[in-house]
Formats: C-alpha cells, structure tokens, sequence
C-alpha cells in the first residue's frame, strides 16, 4: 500500500483565490511526522509546514495551513491568496518515528492563472 | 549554516564510466538520505544512513548503484558502470531531531546526470 497518495496529478488556481491539495497518508505508527515541500521549476526541494501527529492544532505558516484530520488519514495543504510563485509542484510526506525513511507522494503541479 | 552541500550540480558523462555524486549534510544531523527525481518515477529513496549507518538501501536499484558515508559530514553515492537509464536529477537530504520530534529534511540543490 501507498504510504502517502496525492490524487491530484495537476491542479489551477486562479490568482489571489485559496487551493486545497489533497494529501492521505498510511500508517499504524501513533507517532509521525507530515511534511509538505514546494518543488518550483528550478529544482530545489523547499520545506513548506510540518504536523506532528500528536499537535492538536492544524500547522500554519504564513499564507499555507495543514488541515489535519487524523481519523481520515489525511493531511491537504491549503494555500490562501495565491500568488503567480506558487506555481510549482508540491510534495506531501510523511516520516514515521525517529530514525525512519520519509515517504514522499507522486506529487500535484499547481499552476496559478492570472 | 550552508544547508545540505551537493557536488557536482551537474554532470554529464558516457555510458560506462564511473560517475560520483557527493553530498555534505547539515553539521550535527543525524540522518542523510539519497534521493533521484526522473519524471517518469518521481521522487525515488534510494537509501537513506542514520549515524553513518545504512539502514535501507532497497532502493538502490542494482549494484552498479553503491553508497558510502565514512563520517558523519560526507556521503557519496556511485554508479559504476553508468548507463543512460541514470540520467535522472539525485537529491541528498539529512534531517535530525529536534525538542522530540524529527526535522523536515533539509535538501541539497541536487546533481543533474546525464548519461550519454
């Protein structure tokens, strides 16, 4: 089984609108970590927000939240307000207690129209 | 600090020749994992080291792939002999923990390879 699925191949946004990106997640593992990072086309892997798997408040951090729903396994991105440098591909992860592997998803390119 | 170090960014070589990617990770983490980004695979773990010490390296995918990591500041992955299914963009990452729980993993710039 897929530890982390991203259904979304692609998705568009229209500027200065708010997106979800999907993300669910599987594990028996009570601790862990869910990561997003924002892959924009020059390469690099840019860390976005992090929950913890036992953090009672969604993560937030600036114009990105993580809504976090435990008992559906899942962990979608929400950007507000986006902006034309969104447009980038974004990774979901997740890493099972310390000293593990993270597990990444496929991936949602996200592009944002003016 | 200066963030994950990866060497060379890029590197273009002809099938059949050895080719080394290095990477430094964060000073004082503790984890350091290989990744290769192709478009048709997407982001691959070919292995991953905690405290130098490979952990998985399942994803490694044949022995012409081989990695190292002699101290805990530097890691080097190897294809020998290379061949063009390998062209592929290879991402190294470390990662600790911090206050309990684990750090996002920090990313190097990667090395673009092509195989000629």
């Amino acid at each position: 089984a897929q530890k982390i699925t991203q259904t979304q191949p692609g998705m568009f946004v229209q500027e200065k609108e708010a997106v979800t990106l999907d993300c669910t997640y599987d594990t028996s593992d009570p601790s862990y970590g869910l990561f997003w990072y924002k892959q924009p086309s020059s390469g690099e892997m840019i860390f976005l927000i992090y929950q913890g798997s036992y953090d009672q408040q969604n993560a937030t951090e600036g114009r990105y939240s993580l809504n976090f729903q435990k008992a559906r396994k899942s962990a979608n991105l929400v950007i507000s307000a986006s902006q034309l440098g969104d447009s980038a591909m974004y990774f979901c992860a997740m890493r099972e207690g310390p000293g593990n592997q993270f597990y990444f998803g496929t991936g949602t390119s996200l592009t944002v129209i003016p | 600090d200066a963030g994950v170090i990866q060497s060379p960014r890029h590197e273009v070589t002809e099938m059949g020749q050895e080719v080394t990617l290095r990477c430094k990770p964060i000073s004082g983490h503790n984890s350091l994992f290989w990744y290769r980004q192709t478009m048709m695979r997407g982001l691959e773990l070919l292995i991953y080291f905690n405290n130098n010490v490979p952990i998985d390296d399942s994803g490694m995918p044949e022995d012409r792939f081989s990695a190292k990591m002699p101290n805990a500041s530097f890691s080097t992955l190897k294809i020998q002999p290379s061949e063009p299914r390998d062209s592929a963009v290879y991402f190294c990452a470390s990662s600790s923990r911090l206050g309990g729980r684990n750090t996002e993993a920090f990313f190097g710039q990667g090395t673009r390879l092509t195989v000629v």
